[in-house]
């Protein structure tokens, strides 16, 4: 069973400080990896992608990326109360259902005015 | 609008009905997606369909569900005797190729009482 990993939370930071959201995941040969923003009732959205080793930077997001140690990261910086929201990790896994996007559970982040 | 549709967005079903949702994915994206989300739990994979042929189901998709794309283009999931079990949000995502992430579309919640 291919699984993705996150710490559930709660997670809770002030506003204007950097919030980090982690994730790992099992399968070695995994190629690509997202990021996912849910608000309470809707449905995810696709905020980060990354593909390859290292850190994506988009805006006040930041992907990072170690396949050696199957873990990627989200970092958001000057956090806001609108970004309040749970982050699901999701992973394409290799092989034939390279098409097949694989869930974390997400991490509920709260962040304080 | 160009996103993912989905309709309806809320529907409660006595134990025992049938119901069945629709979605129209973004029109270039040949690949079509349905997800199911229960509380506190990332989306899980139920189908995927490129162009008109259903390529993988879940052990998730009893005999009860059925999923079409007839020509390619819209999508139906119908629940048949639905069980409370059932309650839960139906997503439906697209992508234009594999290794991509999706848009997802707003979501059917289900509620069986």
């Amino acid at each position: 069973q291919k699984e993705v990993e996150q710490n559930s939370g709660p997670l809770s930071v002030p506003e204007g400080a950097i919030a980090s959201l982690n994730c790992t995941y099992s399968d070695r040969v995994s190629q690509s990896f997202f990021w996912y923003r849910q608000y309470s009732g809707k449905s995810p959205e696709l905020i980060m992608s990354i593909y390859s080793n290292g850190d994506k930077e988009d805006g006040r997001f930041t992907a990072q990326l170690n396949k050696a140690s199957q873990y990627v990261s989200l970092l958001i910086r000057d956090s806001q109360p609108s970004d309040s929201a749970t982050y699901l990790c999701a992973v394409i896994h290799s092989g034939g259902s390279n098409y097949k996007l694989t869930f974390g559970k997400g991490t509920l982040l709260t962040v304080n005015p | 609008d160009t996103g993912v549709s989905q309709d309806p967005r809320h529907k409660i079903t006595k134990r025992g009905q049938n119901v069945t949702f629709r979605c129209d994915p973004i029109s270039e994206h040949n690949r079509l997606y349905w997800y199911r989300q229960t509380l506190g739990q990332g989306p899980e994979f139920l189908t995927y369909f490129q162009n008109e042929a259903q390529l993988e189901k879940s052990r998730l998709l009893s005999d009860r569900f059925s999923a079409e794309r007839p020509k390619g283009s819209f999508s139906t999931l119908e629940i048949q005797r639905t069980e409370q079990g059932d309650s839960a949000m139906y997503l439906c995502a697209s992508s234009l190729a594999t290794g991509y992430g999706y848009t997802f579309g707003s979501g059917t919640r289900l509620t069986v009482v």
